[in-house]
């Protein structure tokens, strides 16, 4: 049916505040991304699950962050105790394929955090 | 770790003109995507490109894949404003252990003056 799908799509935060972000990924996508964007720069891989297993976190920037898809399909992304340098979009994306480069990732419209 | 350099920064060019992106790599690549970015919008995916020397082609747009897989380049032959956004290449390092980590280039800003 529709592509990726993200909520909210608009979130602020109080500094210290704990956040939760959704992502409905493509119905019998295998992979999911999520990836952080600052303004004007590229986006930065967070975290990729295969199915329900969470097989690469190198990029979460502290253990503020945590990432979940227990069913294999929707992904939660929270993080703790938020501070300013949190503010940015949040994407998430999904790919039919396993890995990543493998097939095109098809991207939800982001939440865009500020941490005020 | 992986390192992609994406130049130009920005390009401003006149609707009619041609417009070029290169994205350069310290490591071997596996293979190489483009995304399309418009002002507000989310990345959308243009093509992938695989093997070595590869040279693919969308109506205006042509990519390539450098003979070393190290390169790529993205050519948009007589731009339109339709073409204004922010264009990336994002790449998997060849043998790398990171299976998921696509990694993306900081994007070349392409604004055309009608």
């Amino acid at each position: 049916g529709a592509g990726v799908s993200q909520s909210p799509r608009y979130k602020v935060a109080k500094r210290g505040q704990d956040v939760a972000l959704r992502c409905d990924p493509i119905s019998g996508h295998v992979s999911l991304f999520w990836y952080q964007q600052a303004l004007g720069q590229g986006p930065e891989f967070l975290t990729y699950f295969q199915n329900e297993a969470q097989l690469d976190k190198s990029g979460l920037p502290s253990d503020r962050f945590f990432a979940e898809r227990p069913e294999g399909s929707v992904s939660t992304l929270k993080i703790q105790r938020t501070q300013q340098e949190d503010s940015a979009v949040y994407l998430c994306a999904s790919s039919l394929e396993r890995g990543a480069g493998n097939s095109p990732l098809h991207f939800g419209n982001g939440t865009r955090l500020t941490v005020t | 770790g992986q390192q992609v350099m994406q130049i130009p920064q920005y390009q401003h060019v006149q609707e009619g003109e041609d417009f070029t992106t290169y994205c350069n790599s310290s490591t071997t690549l596996s293979n190489i995507q483009w995304y399309k970015q418009r002002p507000g919008g989310h990345p959308v995916f243009l093509i992938q490109l695989v093997k070595s020397g590869e040279v693919k082609k969308q109506k205006r747009l042509t990519f390539q894949f450098g003979e070393a897989k190290k390169n790529s380049s993205l050519h948009i032959t007589a731009t339109q404003t339709t073409d204004v956004g922010t264009y990336f290449c994002a790449v998997r390092r060849s043998g790398g252990t990171s299976y998921g980590k696509l990694t993306f280039g900081q994007g070349t800003i392409l604004t055309v003056h009608p």
